[in-house]
């Protein structure tokens, strides 16, 4: 079985302060991992992925994340934040069973609110 | 180039009436994924297709909901005698084939059942 948990439901930081948004999964498999980003009345935008590669992936927006096999975490990060990184973040582990079915699994989000 | 297209956009029915949601994805892409997402919950994976075939239908909600592709492009989802659970927003994702591959997801579908 697999799961992501996110950490933290809510988080707010100062525009130009780091932002770090966390993630711990769960699965049977090598697993892929993705963060998703979700603005207000807007589709999901992929920020970055993890598919077993370098384990510091650097995204779009100045975002990166590490992968860390220990301790199960795939946490999202970015040096200083800004106004228009206001949304929902959403990180995803994706599994392919030995028969090939994909299992998908999406964490239940992190709002993030930059303060003025 | 054109994205993943979704229509409608909004969908406002009654209890018990049936909807059809549509996907357009990428085109060239393989894989073909729904998801909802309801007020206050994360994400639902409900079933991907690869090509025509879904191979896995577990993450349907309940048996009013089925799934279907044709051509190996669009995809209809479809919701019979709906519920006011139902409500939420239906996306839709594509991707060049399934397995490791970067989805790209439409704008959502978003349905309001009286």
């Amino acid at each position: 079985a697999q799961s992501v948990t996110q950490l933290d439901s809510h988080v707010s930081v100062s525009e130009g302060t780091p932002v770090l948004l966390r993630c711990n999964y769960s699965s049977s498999y090598s697993p892929s991992l993705f963060w998703y980003v979700q603005h207000p009345n807007k589709g999901l935008q992929l920020l970055l992925k993890y598919t077993s590669a370098a384990t510091l992936v650097k995204g779009i927006n100045g975002f990166e994340a590490e992968f860390k096999k220990s301790e199960t975490s795939f946490h999202l990060t970015k040096p200083s934040a800004h106004m228009s990184d206001a949304a929902e973040y959403f990180c995803v582990v994706r599994t392919l069973s030995n028969f090939g079915n994909e299992k998908l699994t999406f964490g239940t989000g992190t709002r993030l609110t930059i303060i003025p | 180039g054109a994205g993943v297209s979704q229509s409608p956009s909004n969908k406002v029915t009654e209890k018990g009436k049936d909807v059809e949601l549509r996907c357009d994805p990428i085109s060239g892409h393989t894989a073909l994924y729904w998801y909802r997402q309801s007020l206050g919950q994360g994400l639902e994976f409900l079933i991907y297709f690869q090509g025509n075939s879904a191979p896995d239908k577990s993450g349907l909600p309940s048996d009013r909901f089925s799934a279907e592709r044709t051509g190996g492009s669009v995809s209809t989802l479809t919701i019979q005698r709906t519920q006011q659970e139902d409500s939420a927003v239906y996306l839709c994702a594509s991707s060049l084939y399934r397995g490791g591959e970067t989805q790209y997801f439409g704008p959502g579908t978003r349905l309001l059942v009286l």
